[in-house]
């Protein structure tokens, strides 16, 4: 079955560089989700989108923006890199099933080392 | 606002006896429950979900939650551990009202001897 797909899967980037991580969704689903989780940290929320729009916003920070696009793949834009933005970031994917989503499928994540 | 807690950072057990890793919960609404397993450097894998009717959920892997609405909890159990089943597990929760994001509790290492 076909998973969340996301590219790069590690990326090594300078202070004050920009990013950008890309994802893929699940065919058919709607939703796209973005976390980070820096080591030993839990995944924390970033931002959703639903049908191209957003639709939640975590602790995302001014630097980052991120959008969904047509046909449904999504890219997180990370401006002015810093040291603590190095993290695994992850993109999810869902179906909205009746005005409710369920559960999400990740993917396996993007390594960001800011140096 | 919608919480997880896992108030165990690690939990040890022998291979073959059973397994349980505690979860509560704190939704505003009623509560969509999630079980995930991360391995070293890999993606979060869905195991279970708890939506509504029974409250005995089975998933991947032979794992199980029990969801137990007057206590707010939701704990992972499996009857006889294996060594794979070794790894970072997080409970999740997306309250019904918001049905956007999914928040993840601290994560519970797992660690199963031979």
């Amino acid at each position: 079955a076909a998973g969340v797909i996301q590219s790069p899967r590690h990326l090594i980037k300078e202070k004050r560089e920009t990013a950008t991580l890309k994802c893929y969704p699940i065919p058919r689903h709607d939703t796209v989700y973005w976390y980070q989780q820096g080591p030993g940290q839990d995944p924390q929320f970033l931002i959703s989108f639903y049908e191209k729009m957003q639709s939640d916003k975590g602790s995302i920070p001014d630097r980052f923006s991120a959008q969904q696009f047509s046909d449904y793949h999504s890219e997180l834009n990370m401006s002015s890199l810093e040291l603590g933005d190095s993290a695994l970031y992850f993109c999810a994917s869902s179906q909205r099933t009746g005005g409710i989503n369920t559960e999400a499928f990740f993917g396996q994540g993007t390594r960001l080392t800011v140096v | 606002a919608q919480s997880v807690a896992q108030p165990e950072d690690q939990v040890n057990v022998a291979e073959g006896n059973p397994l349980t890793v505690k979860c509560t919960y704190s939704v505003s609404g009623n509560p969509y429950l999630f079980w995930y397993v991360q391995y070293p450097n890999r993606g979060l894998q869905f195991l279970l979900k708890y939506i509504t009717g029974d409250n005995l959920v089975k998933g991947s892997y032979g794992f199980e939650a029990e969801f137990n609405k007057s206590q707010t909890s939701f704990h992972l159990k499996k009857p006889s551990a294996l060594v794979s089943d070794s790894a970072l597990y997080f409970c999740a929760v997306r309250d019904y009202s918001s049905a956007s994001k999914i928040i993840f509790g601290s994560g519970t290492r797992l660690s199963i001897r031979p």
